[in-house]
């Protein structure tokens, strides 16, 4: 069964280094988005992508991040300067899409990242 | 902005009984998602309700939403120590690529 798939696993980085977290959504699927979850925390949107360009993003989604999709099955997260606040699990999730918006959204593992 | 806000945040119960979560949100939906996350892992789909339907089953999940109330219910029958894990669901308001509205969660203990 085909599923999003993330690298790295964990990553953990010093504080204001950069870092790109890296999704292969699933192949036929055309929307695809980021979402974070601090420890003990609630899973929180973060953006949305369709056709190459952001559709939705949230107040967390400031300036420090960007996404990319560099290639037809890569989709890159980056945060530019990491702050202690970014630790968190970062979950990447793709929908077919079509004409209705009724689709499920299928979640990657995860990226743990750890931001010292 | 609306919300999925799950009550209870945990349970524990033993296995073979039933198990019920629920969820409340704010504003009008277009569907509604239950998920499922054992510790530590990423979120795994479970079923998705669309805003005008009133019953959604899938082998043991059973999900009601009632619009009326902003409500819904996710009940598992018959729990297996399996089942121990994070609920939550997630509502969505409409659009092509709207971002999900993720509740705090269910934790739910399945005592063997």
């Amino acid at each position: 069964e085909p599923e999003v798939t993330q690298t790295p696993s964990h990553q953990v980085t010093q504080m204001g280094q950069e870092v790109i977290l890296r999704c292969v959504p699933i192949s036929n699927h055309l929307y695809f988005y980021w979402y974070r979850q601090i420890l003990g925390q609630k899973v929180e949107f973060l953006v949305s992508f369709y056709n190459n360009e952001i559709s939705e993003k949230s107040e967390i989604f400031d300036d420090q991040f960007s996404v990319e999709r560099p290639d037809g099955s890569n989709f890159t997260l980056k945060i530019r300067s990491t702050k202690l606040e970014d630790s968190a699990m970062y979950f990447c999730a793709s929908k077919v899409g079509g004409s209705g918006s009724y689709n499920e959204q299928f979640f990657g593992p995860g990226t743990r990242l750890t931001v010292l | 902005s609306q919300q999925g806000e799950e009550d209870p945040q945990a349970l524990s119960i033993q296995e073979g009984e039933n198990a019920t979560m629920n969820c409340s949100y704010k504003t009008s939906i277009n569907n509604l998602q239950w998920y499922r996350q054992n510790s530590g892992r990423g979120l795994v789909h479970l079923i998705l309700i669309r805003s005008n339907e009133r019953e959604k089953h899938s082998g043991r999940l059973r999900v009601t939403l009632d619009t009326s109330k902003k409500s819904s219910s996710l009940l598992i029958t018959a729990s297996r120590a399996a089942d121990t894990a994070s609920y939550f669901c997630a509502v969505s308001s409409g659009g092509g690529a709207d971002g999900l509205t993720f509740g705090k969660g269910t934790h739910l203990i399945i005592q063997p």
